[in-house]
């Protein structure tokens, strides 16, 4: 079984530009997450995906953040404009019928 | 308010012996927790996971302890290998409680732990 892919890998922008992160779930995955890692801490919600639409974005930043799964499947996550605190890690994972969740290698973003 | 908490930023062990990892919770509507593991540049994998109404899961060289009315619980690796090295994160979810504040079934991670084993 194929795990949760992620692209891009690494990205390097500078403030002010914009970026888009893609992820695919696992096959059959109906839950959807995005989470954002900053060094030393642990992953912290952005955003929750059941199919296409969201179950809990309230603490997504959405002056500048932005996602979508629109077909339930693939999803983006988009920061416009990025700053610099946005530096981190995003993790996207995904969900089957357990309480387990399966996270991809994440995108590591650097803001300059 | 961290509603996780894990104290040790890190722990270093012998090759061969036990790893303890700690984990402290202040939300007693949490009922499901999961470690996880994560090395450099990869996403985090999940290891093992305890229900509530337990206090013990085993899966091979490692083991989870709950302690609910400590609101603690533990991961046990024995033995130690060096490929262990990496740094785990505790998790918590609720999901059956109408009463949660937050959304259930979404995870709430402690900071990691990072662990090194010696050969």
């Amino acid at each position: 079984e194929a795990g949760v892919a992620q692209s891009p890998r690494y990205k390097i922008i500078e403030k002010r530009q914009s970026v888009a992160f893609w992820c695919n779930p696992i096959s059959g995955h109906a839950t959807l997450y995005w989470y954002q890692q900053i060094l030393g801490q642990g992953p912290k919600l952005l955003i929750q995906f059941q199919n296409n639409g969201v179950v809990d974005d309230s603490q997504l930043p959405k002056d500048r953040f932005s996602a979508e799964r629109l077909k339930g499947v693939d999803s983006t996550l988009k920061i416009q404009p990025a700053k610099l605190e946005d530096s981190a890690v995003y993790l996207c994972a995904s969900r089957g019928q357990g309480y387990e969740q399966y996270f991809g290698p994440g995108t590591r973003l650097t803001v300059t | 308010d961290q509603q996780v908490k894990q104290n040790s930023p890190s722990l270093s062990v012998q090759e061969g012996r036990i790893s303890i990892l700690n984990c402290d919770y202040t939300n007693s509507m949490f009922d499901y927790f999961l470690w996880y593991k994560k090395y450099p540049a990869e996403g985090p994998t999940f290891l093992i996971s305890i229900s509530s109404i337990k206090d013990k899961n085993e899966d091979g060289r490692f083991t989870v302890f709950l302690n609910k009315s400590a609101k603690h619980l533990s991961l046990h690796i024995v033995p130690s290998q060096p490929g262990d090295s990496a740094v785990y994160f505790c998790a918590a979810s609720c999901n059956s409680s109408m009463n949660y504040g937050g959304s259930q079934g979404n995870l709430i991670f402690g900071k990691g732990t990072k662990l090194s084993v010696k050969p």
